[in-house]
């Protein structure tokens, strides 16, 4: 079955340094968005993405954040300067033609 | 502003027996509604999702009820089995906007 794979599964970085998550959809699926669950609370959602522009983005999503799809495969969310409240998981997810949205298995980013 | 809310922190039901998971919002707007399952350092998977068309919709073991005028949906599972064990969460989205707005999360724990 088809799943959206991320990588890496754990970053551990610097308050002040840049970060990229990677993300691959499901192949044939068109939206793509990046959510975020800091621990102990709930999953947020941060943007989502179709036809190469961001469609939609929350409070969160400040211009420190940025989403890219390079190729026809990757998704990636940066992060220009990470902070200390940046430490959360990050989901990735992507969903076809359906209401659905299939999730990653989540990057963990530590900012220390 | 918590438009979906999940009440209850954690369940804990017998084997075999009904486990339901409730879910809240406040939103009128929303019309598409979502059960999530979520395993410790795994990303949400979905399980079953219900339209606002419609008041109940099955799967297996997985039955979703929707009441619209209470603004209250609902997720059951019978007979639950230990495999069951996760973190639930309901989600909720509207056809204008395409993120998902999440709960805060239901831990249910079967007991053997």
């Amino acid at each position: 079955e088809p799943e959206v794979t991320q990588t890496p599964s754990h970053q551990v970085t610097q308050m002040g340094q840049e970060v990229i998550l990677r993300c691959v959809p499901i192949s044939n699926h068109l939206y793509f968005y990046w959510y975020r669950q800091i621990l102990g609370q709930k999953v947020e959602f941060l943007v989502s993405f179709y036809n190469n522009e961001i469609s939609e983005k929350s409070e969160i999503f400040d211009d420190q954040f940025s989403v890219e799809r390079p190729d026809g495969s990757n998704f990636t969310l940066k992060i220009r300067s990470t902070k200390l409240e940046d430490s959360a998981m990050y989901f990735c997810a992507s969903r076809g033609d359906s209401s659905k949205e299939f999730f990653g298995p989540g990057t963990r980013l530590t900012v220390l | 502003d918590q438009q979906v809310k999940q009440n209850s922190p954690s369940l804990s039901v017998q084997e075999g027996r009904i486990s339901i998971l409730n879910c809240d919002y406040t939103n009128s707007m929303f019309d598409y509604f979502l059960w999530y399952k979520k395993y410790p350092a795994e990303g949400p998977t979905f399980l079953i999702s219900i339209s606002s068309i419609k008041d109940k919709n099955e799967d297996g073991r997985f039955t979703v009820f929707l009441n619209k005028s209470a603004k209250h949906l609902s997720l059951h599972i019978v007979p639950s089995q230990p495999g069951d064990s996760a973190v639930y969460f309901c989600a909720a989205s509207d056809f204008g906007n395409e993120k998902l707005t999440f709960g805060t999360g239901t831990r249910l724990t079967i007991i053997p």
